[in-house]
């Protein structure tokens, strides 16, 4: 079946520091992919996504790029701030256009990213 | 334009008791999704219903746990004589149907309940 791995936290980082969380994937079809972002006590905000090889996606200065001959999904931000510190999760969802897949997202288990400042 | 909205955001309950989970989706939106965030966990997939429809039930446990989503009113995720086993933040999340969104599988989510058994 599907499965997400994603780096095993907590992370922790100073202020402006470069951040990377690595996220690799195994999939049966051509799954699109995402990263969404848990802030303390709340819920899941979808942070970016991509639907196909080789699409960036990108929103508040994080990045990650689906490349599909190593199966990762690695996120990106050049420079992190304290209010960047939350659980990041790793998704994919094997939707098709024939409107018969997409029975939810298959979810890794979550990074805690901490930002000391 | 109201989201998911997921009630109570807390509920205590004492070992034997039955804890209601109430998750009303976004507008529009006629596809509900449970999941389970066990403590230093990620989320987990319980039940994906339609409206009066269990379209897959392949993460619910088999005793206890029952869910609905009827033609009117909320979906309901319903723990009958619960265990401190239990104690979870438990998050709804909504699609729409034929819609970009739904294809590429983009999920709208609540922003949980938090179930604490004594």
């Amino acid at each position: 079946g599907d499965s997400v791995t994603q780096m095993e936290g907590p992370v922790t980082l100073s202020e402006e520091a470069f951040l990377t969380i690595n996220c690799t994937y195994t999939a049966t079809g051509y799954p699109s992919l995402f990263w969404y972002v848990q802030y303390p006590g709340e819920g899941l905000q979808l942070l970016l996504k991509a639907t196909k090889a080789d699409d960036k996606g990108s929103n508040k200065g994080f990045e990650a790029t689906y490349r599909k001959e190593t199966t990762s999904f690695h996120l990106e931000k050049g420079s992190v701030q304290v209010s960047d510190s939350a659980v990041y999760f790793c998704a994919l969802s094997e939707g098709s256009e024939s409107g018969g897949g997409a029975d939810g997202l298959t979810f890794g288990k979550g990074t805690h990213l901490i930002i000391q400042p | 334009n109201a989201g998911v909205m997921q009630n109570p955001r807390h509920l205590v309950r004492r070992r034997g008791q039955e804890a209601r989970l109430r998750c009303s989706p976004m507008k529009g939106h006629s596809h509900v999704y449970w999941y389970r965030q066990l403590p230093e966990e990620g989320l987990k997939f319980m039940v994906y219903l339609q409206k009066e429809n269990i379209i897959d039930e392949s993460g619910m446990p088999k005793e206890r746990f029952s869910a609905e989503f009827p033609k009117e009113g909320p979906s309901i995720l319903r723990i009958q004589q619960v265990v401190r086993g239990d104690s979870a933040a438990y998050f709804c999340a909504s699609s729409p149907r034929f819609s970009q969104e739904y294809l590429t599988g983009e999920l709208f989510f609540g922003e949980g309940s938090r179930l604490t058994v004594l």
